[in-house]
């Protein structure tokens, strides 16, 4: 199974970058790369996606390594509302078998 | 817009009870997919569709039954409540590029359920 390893827990001051980082060394060539957070007691919220070549929306950017087996999220400017588990997943090309979520990592912002 | 609405947001079932938990979307979406999510799981995958009529087994599929009879709703039913089925359910909906991971998944508020 394509699985994703990231950090359990970081911390970010408001107003400042945030590098979320994500190892999947066993990504197959045709796995999509997502990123989605969760806030309490809501559902998970898509926040960017990518395949090949790093890639930016109003939400974030992701950074691809040239060899896909990591990823980073970069949130430009965090705000307090950004605090949030965040998940990084493969998308597996195969309907039904997608969205193997890790534990994801706990992303804290101070003021 | 509505996105996707799950109802209800809260239930306590007795062991053995049954219920349909809802989903619905607006957005003409093929794949319809449910979660549950338990503490230190992340979401597992129950049941999906990739169009109406047709539903398959995700990886953890035993004690819930699915139908898809339109493209709006994927009703979720659990015949005989056990306690192990106590978790927060999660709908999700995607148009057909999200099945091959080009597209992305678009997820409800969830059901939290407790089965005593």
């Amino acid at each position: 199974d394509a699985k994703t390893t990231q950090p359990n827990s970081m911390e970010s001051n408001e107003e400042e970058p945030v590098h979320l980082p994500c190892n999947h060394s066993t990504i197959s060539g045709t796995d999509y790369i997502h990123w989605y957070r969760q806030l309490p007691s809501q559902g998970p919220e898509y926040v960017i996606h990518g395949l090949t070549s790093n890639v930016n929306n109003r939400m974030a950017s992701l950074a691809i390594a040239e060899d896909r087996k990591s990823s980073t999220l970069i949130l430009h400017r965090a705000t307090l509302r950004d605090a949030a588990v965040y998940y990084c997943i493969l998308i597996v090309n195969q309907a039904g078998t997608a969205l193997i979520f890790g534990k994801g990592t706990t992303l804290s912002v101070s003021s | 817009n509505a996105g996707v609405t799950q109802t209800p947001k809260f239930q306590v079932l007795k062991t053995g009870q049954s219920m349909t938990l809802q989903c619905a979307q607006d957005m003409n979406h093929e794949y319809m997919s449910w979660y549950r999510q338990d503490p230190g799981m992340g979401l597992r995958l129950i049941h999906y569709s990739v169009g109406a009529g047709i539903t398959d087994q995700g990886e953890v599929p035993n004690g819930y039954n699915v139908s898809r009879s339109t493209t709006e709703d994927f009703p979720l039913r659990l015949l005989s409540a056990a306690p192990s089925q106590t978790s927060v359910y999660f709908c999700a909906s995607s148009r057909r590029q999200g099945m091959a991971g080009n597209s992305p998944l678009h997820f409800g508020n969830g059901t939290r359920l407790t089965v005593t």
